[in-house]
């Protein structure tokens, strides 16, 4: 089965403190996964991607096949990214299966 | 910066009434997408388009759906019939090849009365 679990439907920290917002993915095959942000009253944006490695915004995710994990990181939180953050997994067909999502509240 | 975008942003409907939800994805792009997301709950996959034609679908996706993309620019979602449980946001998104990102709509919000 091809699926997202994002455990936390709420992480609520204050500004600076670390944060780290679980991801778990089962497929079986090489998973391509992202992290999509959606910011108040806007739309689903890609933050990540796993293949391409790279910080955006000081957030990173490792891909870690043997935990089949993709957990998000941020070393210090600020208020600005306060948002849903889905977990998505790109499925055998191309398209997108996301987790339930998590609602980060940055406190200052 | 090109973006997909989505009408009306907000339909109301009667019950059992037909509605079209437009997508305009953006112009280079190939693979398009309606996902939904029902009020609480998580972004679920409905229909992908490629090539003028449905690539794949979910259980979702039954006989009271369709897509069409009838003039090359505009991809519409047809509910022929709605139900109380078609009340969601819709979302559309686009992509250009087979491994890029998929960019999103804004999303139409259905409410089914």
């Amino acid at each position: 089965a091809q699926r997202v679990t994002q455990p936390e439907k709420l992480l609520s920290v204050f500004k600076g403190a670390p944060v780290e917002l679980k991801c778990n993915y089962s497929y079986s095959g090489s998973p391509e996964l992202f992290w999509y942000v959606q910011y108040s009253r806007q739309r689903l944006q890609l933050l990540l991607r796993h293949i391409s490695r790279e910080s955006i915004k000081g957030f990173t995710a490792d891909l870690n096949k043997g935990e089949t994990s993709f957990h998000l990181k941020k070393p210090f939180a600020q208020e600005e990214d306060s948002a849903m953050y889905y977990c998505a997994l790109r499925g055998s067909q191309g398209n997108l299966i996301f987790g339930k999502g998590t609602k980060l509240s940055v406190k200052p | 910066e090109p973006e997909v975008t989505q009408t009306p942003s907000h339909q109301v409907t009667q019950m059992g009434q037909e509605v079209i939800l437009r997508c305009v994805p953006i112009s280079n792009h190939l693979y398009f997408y309606w996902y939904r997301q029902i009020l609480g709950q998580k972004v679920e996959f409905l229909v992908s388009f490629y090539n003028n034609e449905i690539s794949e679908k979910s259980e979702i996706f039954d006989d009271q759906f369709s897509v069409e993309r009838p003039d090359g620019s505009n991809f519409t979602l047809k509910i022929r019939s709605t139900k109380l449980e078609d009340s969601a946001m819709y979302f559309c998104a686009s992509r250009a090849g087979a491994n890029t990102e998929a960019f999103f709509g804004q999303g139409t919000r259905l409410t089914v009365v």
